[in-house]
């Protein structure tokens, strides 16, 4: 049973362009959470989302990025025009039940814009 | 959700067990005590959690005061694989339907195994 896929792993862009980051929960998962580790900082989490929903985006910033997680498919986090501020680990987890706090993280993908 | 205090740093020689404390005086009745870990340069990882009885899982033991206000974690016979930064968080289970998920991480402490 594969544990939650990220990709990808490092991802290198320029002041502006947009990073797409993908998501495949683990087998049977259904809800997805997107967080956040900026450099010497804690995790901070981002949004929540359960198929075609977007549960909890109480954590995600104001303007340029978006979440989505479809009916077929990896959820997608999606930064826009990013900014070197953007630079971060992002880590994916996936439970299989509301209840879950018992979170399964993904490997996350390193952004660093340039 | 309770606020967590855990020392920044603590060593361990190989084979010896880790004991990691984790003070939360303002836990509530319902609130769940949850440990994770994070290696360097890898996601998180979930070690195991309990409400008031101690716990063992294959990973560790969790032992909880009998007024809850801390709590150890216990890596039995730490190896060098168990260098991290440990996080003890502490929830409530239903804290309402937007809030699964979505756990409080503090700055943990960096455990350090020596050969």
């Amino acid at each position: 049973n594969a544990g939650v896929m990220q990709n990808p792993r490092h991802l290198v862009r320029r002041r502006g362009q947009e990073a797409r980051l993908r998501c495949s929960p683990m087998k049977g998962h259904s809800h997805v959470y997107w967080y956040r580790q900026l450099p010497e900082e804690g995790l901070k989490f981002m949004v929540y989302l359960q198929k075609e929903n977007i549960i909890d985006e109480s954590g995600m910033p104001k303007e340029r990025f978006s979440a989505e997680f479809p009916k077929e498919g990896p959820s997608i986090l999606r930064i826009q025009q990013v900014v070197r501020g953007d630079s971060a680990a992002y880590f994916c987890a996936s439970s299989p039940q509301q209840g879950g706090e018992k979170l399964f993280f993904g490997s996350g993908t390193q952004l660093s814009v340039l | 959700d309770a606020k967590t205090t855990q020392p920044t740093s603590m060593d361990c020689a190989e084979g010896r067990a880790a004991n990691l404390p984790c003070n939360h005086s303002t836990i509530s009745g319902n609130e769940y005590v949850y440990w994770y870990r994070q290696i360097h340069s890898q996601g998180p990882q979930y070690i195991i959690h309990g409400l008031k009885n101690n716990e063992t899982n294959e990973m560790a033991s969790l032992i909880i005061t009998e007024d809850r206000k801390s709590s150890t974690l216990i890596l039995p016979h730490a190896t060098l694989r168990d260098t991290a930064v440990y996080y003890c968080i502490v929830r409530a289970p239903n804290a309402g339907g937007t809030s699964y998920g979505k756990l409080t991480f503090g700055q943990g402490t960096i455990l350090t195994v020596h050969p």
